[in-house]
């Protein structure tokens, strides 16, 4: 079976730090991505990590433990327009399609 | 410019109703899929096509039908039988072969029940 872990909401201040988590459980993996999905919009490519190690990308940075089955998205200088919903999904393999987590509802607040 | 593009926006089915949802895209990609997400939930995948002629089924594929004549198009009917069909679909696109890592979303259909 495949399964993504992430917290369902994050509250934090404008101009903060914010890191979101990802644990998962799949029967094979790729990499791992992050999505941006705003209210009512579509899921917008934010990362992908295939090796260990943090990837950084402006404000966002993305995190990757293989031996943890463990990743995070780090969102710095946090603004109003950062509230979304994030996705952490996974690569199971080559030719298979992502497998989504839930989602974590960030709501930055002044 | 190249993308995704879904019609309708909004969609009303009656009860029995077949309705069908289009997705295009001109981003050349071979891949193409449908995700069911319903409030305050994840993406949940419906079916997946990598090469035109072919397509599988993915995690909710009850009650819905899909085609892929052609690279560009891969339209979702919603049938009958699928008695809860209230959601937010959304299709994708991207290039086999990457690992899927980087798909590319349409804005979405909004489907309602009358």
């Amino acid at each position: 079976g495949q399964s993504l872990e992430q917290p369902s909401e994050v509250t934090a201040v404008e101009g903060a730090i914010v890191q979101i988590n990802c644990t998962y459980q799949t029967s094979g993996f790729y990499g791992l991505s992050w999505y941006q999905q705003h209210d009512g919009g579509a899921p917008t490519f934010l990362s992908y990590n295939a090796l260990d190690g943090l990837e950084e990308t402006g404000r966002f940075s993305s995190f990757l433990s293989r031996s943890d089955s463990y990743g995070y998205l780090l969102l710095q200088e946090l603004q109003m327009k950062d509230s979304a919903s994030y996705f952490c999904a996974v690569t199971p393999s080559g030719n298979t399609p992502l497998v989504f987590g839930k989602g974590t509802r960030l709501s930055v607040i002044a | 410019d190249g993308g995704i593009t879904q019609s309708p926006k909004y969609l009303f089915r009656k009860e029995g109703q077949n309705v069908t949802l289009s997705c295009e895209q001109n981003l050349n990609h071979d891949a193409m899929y449908w995700y069911r997400q319903d409030p305050g939930q994840g993406l949940r995948l419906i079916y997946y096509s990598q090469i035109v002629n072919d397509f599988q089924k993915g995690d909710i594929a009850e009650g819905y039908s899909v085609s892929r004549e052609k690279k560009e198009s891969f339209p979702l009917t919603v049938t009958s039988a699928q008695k809860n069909p209230t959601a937010f679909y959304l299709c994708a696109s991207s290039i086999p072969g990457q690992g899927g890592e980087t798909q590319y979303f349409g804005p979405g259909t909004r489907l309602l029940v009358l």
